[in-house]
């Protein structure tokens, strides 16, 4: 049962570089979300999406882009890579169905970025 | 705007009593949750409570829920080394609830044998 499963684990980018970071689930999920952590600071909601073909804005989405053409797959872009992004990388997905329910989130192993 | 606070650290004793704090700021909030996370992982739920309940127990967990002052505690008894880790605390805040989460800091927990 692989969960959420996030690549790269590591990477070092140049300023001005461009990666993508991959996620995938296999739970079958609508919502899924991509937050940061930087040290001292909790988690940052960068991106969502509530299903397929739709994605929306969380606190910190400047720098970054999302598309989500498939219910598994929810990649997150840095086009220009900035020294301030550098930080640990947590997608995350859930089957929340409205505000009766608990948004329980499972979490991917994170990917840890530094650009330098 | 919409915030969850923890403070940073705290340390026990194996075998005592830990007990982690948290305050936000919407009272709103329909679900309140706690996190574990262990070095290089992921998040991963502890527990969580209705906005209508004071207290939940789960085994070694005990979630308090004061709403008036808005502070959530999570005490986790017989604290084991294998606790050790980072607690975060997160809401889900506003009546148009769109399963997005606020996080706090995280509360580093270290349990010395």
């Amino acid at each position: 049962n692989a969960g959420v499963t996030q690549t790269p684990k590591f990477r070092i980018l140049k300023i001005g570089q461009s990666m993508t970071l991959q996620c995938t689930q296999d739970m079958n999920h609508n919502y899924m979300y991509w937050y940061r952590q930087d040290p001292g600071m909790g988690l940052k909601l960068i991106y969502y999406s509530v299903g397929a073909g739709i994605t929306d804005k969380g606190e910190v989405p400047n720098g970054y882009n999302v598309s989500r053409s498939t219910t598994e797959d929810f990649p997150l872009r840095l086009e220009l890579a900035a020294p301030s992004q550098t930080s640990v990388y947590f997608c995350a997905s859930s089957s929340f169905r409205g505000s009766a329910t608990n948004e329980k989130l499972f979490f991917g192993s994170g990917t840890q970025l530094s650009v330098l | 705007g919409e915030d969850v606070e923890q403070s940073l650290f705290l340390s026990v004793r194996e075998g005592d009593s830990s007990v982690i704090n948290c305050t936000y700021t919407d009272s709103s909030s329909t679900y309140l949750y706690w996190y574990k996370q262990e070095p290089g992982a992921g998040l991963q739920l502890l527990t969580y409570i209705f906005s209508n309940m004071d207290m939940k127990q789960d085994q070694r967990l005990t979630v308090l829920l004061n709403k008036k002052d808005k502070h959530l505690s999570l005490r986790i008894a017989d604290t084991q080394t294998g606790d050790s880790a980072i607690y975060f605390c997160a809401a889900a805040f506003g009546s148009g609830n769109t399963g997005k989460l606020i996080f706090g800091q995280g509360t580093t927990l270290q349990v010395k044998p």
